[in-house]
């Protein structure tokens, strides 16, 4: 596609439901990044994807958060039995190879705003 | 660990008139570039400009242009001749390792007519 793409664009869910994030990276792009920005705040690491390599998940703040990516291409984070501080946007980035810094521009969606009443 | 200051949450400028942005940061990165990234209400961050730290001449791209002072460890982003379009919320980013960007807390940066 054109460019990042992530669904849905907003989430609204009660406390303690499960919830499913989608992020479409850019074709041919093999590197894919999940952050997370609470209201206010900068952007916070969560999990990185490398092609068919082990992912860094050195961010993801709780085992109730999860994410996998399928065929290289499309991924999905999951939260589990959400709860209201997990209320932030969640914005996906790829970007087109890891080797060499020259390589890390990082291409960013529009993010999904996940409200957890 | 790399960390990322910005210590101005807001900043506001006249349309056409020049504004700078400060940043400072830290990194155990012996080769590592730097990012100026606008993120406008609809979310989507969109990068503005990058300095590599080995280049001794600063980063621009048309009227946005950087002052980077490796020793200080500050990078400043400039922007000239503003316009409305350029309200938006600005973070400075460097990455850790060659994956991750750390990002400051943002500057909201406001055009005033």
């Amino acid at each position: 596609g054109a460019g990042v793409s992530q669904s849905p664009s907003n989430k609204v869910t009660e406390k303690g439901k499960d919830v499913e994030l989608r992020c479409d990276p850019i074709s041919g792009h093999t590197a894919l990044y999940w952050y997370r920005q609470s209201l206010g705040q900068g952007l916070e690491f969560l999990i990185y994807f490398q092609g068919n390599s082990a992912p860094d998940k050195s961010g993801l703040p709780s085992d109730r958060f999860s994410a996998e990516r399928t065929g290289g291409s499309v991924s999905t984070l999951t939260i589990q039995r959400t709860q209201q501080e997990d209320s932030a946007v969640y914005l996906c980035a790829s970007s087109p190879r890891l080797s060499g810094l020259a390589k890390n521009i990082q291409y960013f969606g529009a993010g999904t705003r996940l409200s957890v009443l | 660990a790399q960390t990322v200051t910005q210590s101005q949450p807001e900043m506001s400028v006249q349309e056409a008139e020049t504004v700078t942005l400060s940043c400072t940061y830290d990194t155990s990165e012996s080769d590592y570039y730097l990012f100026w990234y606008k993120q406008p209400p609809s979310r989507q961050m969109i990068l503005v400009i990058r300095q590599e730290a080995y280049k001794q001449q600063n980063a621009t791209e048309n009227r946005f242009s950087v002052n980077f002072q490796k020793a200080a460890k500050s990078f400043s982003l400039k922007i000239s001749d503003s316009q409305l379009g350029d309200a938006a919320m600005y973070f400075c980013a460097t990455h850790q390792g060659a994956q991750k960007l750390v990002f400051g807390q943002g500057t909201r940066l406001t055009i005033n007519p």
